[in-house]
Order: C-alpha cells, then structure tokens, then sequence
C-alpha cells in the first residue's frame, strides 16, 4: 500500500532556529511530491512542488529536498517565526495514481516568541 | 490570482437530509477532488473528477455521490446525511498529472 508518514506529529521550538521537518513515502514510483501549510480552520496551500527529476525546490526562507531512493523529503525552514506556526503537510503523487494525492498526517509546528 | 471556491464556510444540517457541497475553480483545471479531513485521521479522498461528467471513487465513497457538469463546478452531495458525516470537507482542483494542488478554504459540516 502507498502511504506517507510524518514523524513526529508535532513540534515546538524558539523563534530564530532553523529547522527540519521530515516525510516518508513507501514507494520510489512518484510524480512529485508537494509541502503544503495549513492554519487552523482554514483549506491548504501549497508551499512548494518537486517534480519527481528534480532534487530540491526553493521559496524564500523554505527549502524542500526530495530523495526517490530513499523515500524522504525533508522541509527545511530558516530562520523560524512565530507567524510559521501552523500544520504542514506533505502529499505525494503516486505513479499510476492519475494525479490522485496521497497525504501524510501533517506535523503541527508551534514557533515560541 | 487563482482561486477555488466553496459554497458554504459553516453548515448545520439534520439527520436524512440532503446536503449540497459546491466547489468552483477558475483556472481550467481538468481534475477536480473532494476530500474530508478529521482529527487524528488526516485528509482523505471522497471521489475525484479529471474530466467533466467523469468520476472515480477515492477512498471513501460510501454515503456520497458527485456530479460535474461542467468543467468549473464539481459538487458533493450526501443523499441522507448522518452524524458520522459531521467534518471538515476540502475542495481541490489540478492540471495535468503533476501540477500543483489548489484548495479551497473548506466547509466545516456539523450533522445533528
């Protein structure tokens, strides 16, 4: 079964630290793969897309690196601000899956002031 | 700037009725998506749309239906609603096989 997780579910730490947020994926075959942020409440958006060629994707202080053979994206976050708290979520694109989205559960960050 | 709609942002509704959820997108995108998300449960696919007047069931169907008649539109309907419907449901729309995934603000449904 293709599935994606995100460990740990939650996590807080001080304004300014940089930080990594880690997603797994259960199979190599994908489209690409998407960071999305979610506040309470609200719908998604999508932070930043990598194609399956690709290694990695930039937007401002957010980097995302994407791993095929290992099955590992990680979300790198610089320079962590109070208005970051929110959920993030990674959803995978699945080879065959016809652009269906397979999401993982979502790690919930608080930034402290 | 891109958008997906949704109909509704609150909805309180009874037992056994039907419930209309509408989603609008204005940016051509052929594939169209309803998911619900609950606690602890994440996000999960209802039924999915890549064309017009087409559907495919995601990964739970049961309870609802979909229909699209026209590229813009894709609507959700719960034919008899129960309390085990009560969630937050998500609209989201996508071109293409890799495209990026939009989504709409969400309808929180509270089933009484």
């Amino acid at each position: 079964k293709q599935e994606v997780t995100q460990i740990p579910a939650a996590l807080s730490v001080p304004e300014g630290e940089n930080l990594v947020l880690n997603c797994s994926f259960t199979d190599s075959a994908i489209y690409n793969l998407q960071w999305f942020r979610q506040d309470p409440g609200k719908g998604l958006t999508s932070l930043l897309l990598i194609q399956s060629s690709q290694r990695e994707q930039t937007s401002g202080r957010l980097n995302a690196s994407l791993d095929k053979s290992s099955g590992r994206s990680t979300l790198y976050i610089a320079a962590s601000q109070p208005g970051d708290s929110a959920t993030y979520l990674c959803a995978v694109s699945f080879t065959g899956a016809n652009s269906k989205l397979t999401f993982g559960k979502g790690i919930t960050l608080s930034v402290r002031p | 700037d891109v958008k997906v709609t949704q109909s509704s942002r609150y909805l309180v509704k009874r037992t056994g009725e039907k419930v209309f959820l509408e989603c609008v997108q204005d940016m051509d995108h052929e594939n169209m998506f309803w998911y619900r998300q609950d606690p602890g449960l994440g996000l999960r696919l209802i039924y999915f749309s890549y064309d017009v007047k087409m559907k495919e069931k995601g990964d739970i169907p049961e309870g609802y239906s979909v229909s699209r008649e026209k590229k813009e539109r894709f609507s959700l309907i719960l034919e008899s609603a129960s309390t085990n419907q009560t969630s937050m449901y998500l609209c989201a729309s996508s071109f293409g096989l890799a495209g990026v995934s939009f989504f709409g603000p969400g309808t929180r449904l509270t089933v009484l």
